[in-house]
């Protein structure tokens, strides 16, 4: 069963606009959570990260918010950029009780017009 | 890449054929993690690695084994390669057990 999931595939929005990108997740001892974006032919490349005793973190354009109640993430950019544009993971992690493993979701295409 | 690098970029073999990859590390982190990305289910762990010579199984381990002889170096390998293994795959590298991942470009594997 997919412990992670984002449910929407693709998303578009407009330069300057907000994007809001959604995780949810199952398991309720997950303690660590992160985003990655991905541009084509390339790895995987770190954003931005959350530990669970947290609902917020912000760098610069990008903040995460984190609702344990109802087990679901979110990733907003604003303003968006057309560079911004790329597939985001997001991800989920046991902590240390599980040698650092990542569980990912499947990833949401961002793209961002002119 | 931050100090990880796969090898071949991108290799087509034929069905039944085995086929290694490689990942390559010159920041000497324990831990070290190979994931396939396919359409729908995102990166899917295979196998990983906490040390040398330690390895576990991912979620989808089947007709792939691991090896890791020094701190450097994670190879994987298909030993008979089939067709719903064609994908691609990323190795990731880790200083710590609660950190997140540095990702290597990948090596697009096709299985024909």
């Amino acid at each position: 069963d997919q412990q992670v999931k984002q449910n929407s595939p693709s998303l578009s929005v407009q330069e300057g606009r907000i994007s809001i990108l959604n995780c949810d997740y199952t398991n309720s001892m997950f303690d660590y959570f992160l985003w990655y974006k991905k541009y084509p032919a390339e790895g995987p490349t770190f954003l931005i990260s959350i530990s669970s005793i947290k609902d917020k973190n912000e760098d610069g354009r990008f903040t995460v918010f984190l609702n344990k109640s109802a087990k679901h993430l979110s990733l907003h950019i604003v303003p968006s950029q057309p560079g911004d544009s790329a597939v985001y993971f997001c991800a989920a992690s046991l902590g240390s009780s599980n040698t650092g493993k990542l569980i990912f979701g499947q990833g949401t295409t961002l793209q961002v017009k002119p | 890449d931050a100090g990880i690098t796969q090898s071949p970029r991108h290799k087509v073999t034929e069905t039944g054929t085995p086929v290694t990859l490689r990942c390559h590390q010159t920041e000497n982190h324990r831990y070290m993690y190979w994931y396939r990305q396919d359409p729908g289910h995102g990166l899917r762990l295979i196998h990983y690695s906490y040390g040398v010579k330690d390895t576990d199984k991912g979620e989808v381990s089947d007709g792939y084994s691991v090896s890791r002889s020094k701190t450097e170096d994670f190879l994987l390998t298909l030993e008979s390669a089939t067709s719903s293994q064609t994908s691609v795959y990323f190795c990731a590298i880790s200083e710590s057990d609660y950190y997140g991942y540095t990702f290597g470009s990948g090596t697009r594997l096709t299985v024909v």
